[in-house]
């Protein structure tokens, strides 16, 4: 079947740096895509989400990019903080797939750790 | 404040004993869904809810049940727990409407051990 993935496990910055964190998707069909932030010991956190009608969308100190031609999605933060360590995750959703497919299919996260 | 509850956080428990853990949001959404999370598999998707009384089934639904009563509420019942059902379990839940999709909020997990 086809997954969402992402390129790195780890990722590791400076403190003050930008860090892009990158996803390759393979489904076609996928119209929405969310990015997760995961904290230990917590529940995924919303970051940001983008619609397959937009090709970059920004938040505080976030912004995600979507390349349709590749399928790729990537989040990209500005000036990392401590606070910004934590499991990245891509999820990607099929718009009224229905079949189960309602649910989002996620990446296996990608660890960013900010180094001081 | 707007969130997703889970109970149990912890849970150690026997091969067999029937569980519950429970869901409750008071975001008056629509949708609810149960996800596991397991080392190198990421997050799969168990069973979800497009509203009361209708349930489906999701990715890896094996061995699980869940039922949707009232619209806050969505238990997953483990009947026969076994030991590969020891995972980290988390409670989401988000607007459903039609074709547009919404983002999930997600509780901040239930630990199940099974031995």
């Amino acid at each position: 079947g086809e997954n969402v993935g992402l390129h790195l496990p780890t990722l590791s910055v400076q403190e003050g740096d930008n860090s892009i964190i990158n996803c390759a998707y393979s489904n076609s069909a996928s119209d929405y895509f969310i990015w997760y932030k995961q904290e230990s010991g917590k529940g995924p956190q919303f970051i940001i989400d983008i619609r397959s009608n937009m090709d970059k969308r920004q938040g505080q100190r976030v912004t995600v990019l979507l390349n349709k031609t590749v399928k790729h999605l990537s989040l990209q933060i500005a000036a990392t903080q401590p606070g910004d360590s934590a499991v990245y995750f891509c999820a990607e959703n099929i718009r009224g797939s229905g079949g189960g497919a309602d649910g989002l299919t996620f990446g296996k996260g990608t660890h960013l750790i900010i180094q001081p | 404040e707007a969130q997703v509850t889970q109970n149990p956080r912890y849970l150690i428990t026997v091969t067999g004993k029937k569980l519950t853990v429970t869901c409750s949001q008071n975001m008056n959404h629509e949708y609810m869904s149960w996800y596991r999370q397991d080392p190198g598999l990421g997050l799969r998707q168990i069973y979800y809810s497009m509203n009361v009384e209708v349930t489906d089934k999701g990715d890896v639904p094996e061995g699980y049940k869940v039922s949707r009563k009232e619209k806050r509420n969505f238990p997953l019942i483990l009947e026969s727990p076994s030991p590969n059902q020891t995972s980290l379990y988390f409670c989401a839940s988000s607007h459903y409407r039609g074709r547009s999709n919404q983002p999930q909020h997600f509780g901040d997990g239930t630990r199940l051990s099974i031995l």
